[in-house]
């Protein structure tokens, strides 16, 4: 049973700080890695998503690794802003039933 | 231009009576899911719709059911609401192609209280 894990669940950065937010899973056999963005009292916003197939994705300041050996991935924001605050969340697309398992996510603050 | 729209946003209701939470889409895709997600924890999948098929997860309670009327329309009925169904419940949509070569796309949610 795939389980997927995001720590920390919280993290304060100042403003312009590089930053890295950490995802692993248990299951290697995964279709793609995908990362959401969801701010409070709203739903999740797709950022990024990576093939089985594909080492890292990249999206302006956003750049996402897969390991899929070492059941990690990485989201990489490069100089952060007050507007990044928010939480990101990770999930480990599987089998063709179109199903994703989320990790609990990382509550990112970014202070001015 | 919202592409998945759930209606409503906020919705209360009492223990033990039935509601409906309704979710659109303008995406013409073909596979739309249904999220429980409670607070501070991981959206937990409900069921999906591959057009007119119907797929439950395993550990889903009975007290939830779907309807999918339209391409672009499902529907999440609570049939007798627990306190402990108190929940944000979030919609999602993709083309169904390809399998998962593309993201989900998530509606705002509605968040649902019991009293």
């Amino acid at each position: 049973k795939q389980e997927v894990t995001q720590i920390p669940a919280a993290l304060s950065v100042p403003e312009g700080e590089n930053l890295v937010l950490n995802c692993s899973f248990t299951d290697s056999a995964i279709y793609n890695l995908q990362w959401f963005r969801q701010d409070p009292g709203k739903g999740l916003t797709s950022l990024l998503l990576i093939q089985s197939s594909q080492r890292e994705q990249t999206s302006g300041r956003l750049n996402a690794s897969l390991d899929k050996s070492s059941g990690r991935s990485t989201l990489y924001i490069a100089a952060s802003q007050p507007g990044d605050s928010a939480t990101y969340l990770c999930a480990a697309g599987m089998d063709s039933s179109y199903k994703l398992i989320f990790g609990s996510g990382t509550r990112l603050l970014v202070r001015p | 231009d919202a592409m998945v729209i759930q209606n409503p946003r906020y919705q209360v209701t009492q223990f033990g009576k039935p509601v409906t939470l309704s979710c659109s889409q303008t995406l013409n895709h073909n596979v739309m899911y249904w999220y429980q997600q409670k607070s501070s924890q991981a959206p937990k999948l409900l069921f999906h719709y591959y057009d007119k098929d119907f797929n439950n997860e395993a550990d889903t309670p009975d007290n939830f059911q779907s309807r999918r009327p339209n391409t672009s329309f499902c529907f999440l009925d609570i049939r007798s609401p627990g306190l402990g169904d108190a929940a944000m419940y979030l919609c999602a949509t993709s083309r169904g192609e390809a399998t998962l070569r593309e993201p989900q796309h998530f509606g705002d949610g509605t968040r649902l209280s019991i009293l």
